[in-house]
């Protein structure tokens, strides 16, 4: 199994462009979520789901949408990046099972940066 | 969530037990104790989580307190690879993990 990938790795955008950050799992995990990370910060939510078709929004939604329409994929996008969204995105599945709600899978993640 | 409270740092000579203490005095009966780490710029892994036994696997222990009002991690054989943020949190059945800003251990040669 891969576990949960993300693409890209690094991304620098302009202030005002759009992107699309790609997260994918192989483990048929129903759970999957956005997480964002800034310098000497633990991770904030942005968004997940708990299942294909169904999301719902974290701590810090603001500026993101994602979508869920199979299980294995949950990309999140950036309609108009702002610097303020320059941080390191992680992404992270759960298979929600049993006494296994929390035990969360992450992602490498993607740097981000937004001039 | 419930939040919980982790000294900034620590420290630990390699091939000693590090012992990585969390308080959580407002529990909720039916929330877990998780710990995650991660090594520097990785996504963060999941360590252990237990409700109210102690609890071992391959990486760690978990000791939580009759009360549940505290819990500590022990890493009985720390190595350089521990050095790491340990993230205490507690979940419940919602999914959601509220990370805190979680200790710095760093483990010394």
């Amino acid at each position: 199994n891969a576990g949960v990938t993300q693409t890209p790795k690094f991304q620098v955008l302009k202030t005002g462009q759009s992107m699309t950050l790609q997260c994918a799992q192989d483990m048929n995990h129903e759970y999957m979520s956005w997480y964002r990370q800034d310098p000497g910060m633990g991770l904030r939510l942005i968004h997940y789901s708990v299942g294909a078709g169904i999301t719902d929004q974290g701590e810090v939604p603001n500026g993101y949408n994602v979508s869920r329409s199979t299980t294995e994929d949950f990309p999140l996008r950036l309609l108009s990046a702002a610097p303020s969204q320059t941080s390191v995105y992680f992404c992270a599945s759960s298979s929600g099972a049993g006494r296994g709600y929390n035990e969360q899978f992450f992602g490498p993640g993607t740097r981000l940066t937004v001039l | 969530d419930a939040k919980t409270t982790q000294p900034p740092s620590m420290d630990c000579a390699e091939g000693r037990a590090a012992n990585l203490p969390c308080n959580h005095s407002t529990i909720s009966g039916n929330e877990y104790v998780y710990w995650y780490r991660q090594i520097h710029s990785q996504g963060p892994q999941y360590i252990i989580h237990g409700l109210k036994n102690n609890e071992t696997n391959e990486m760690a222990s978990l000791i939580i307190t009759e009360d549940r009002k505290s819990s500590t991690l022990i890493l009985p054989h720390a190595t350089l690879r521990d050095t790491a943020v340990y993230y205490c949190i507690l979940g419940g059945s919602n999914y959601k993990l509220t990370f805190g800003k979680g200790t710095l251990l760093t483990v010394n040669p």
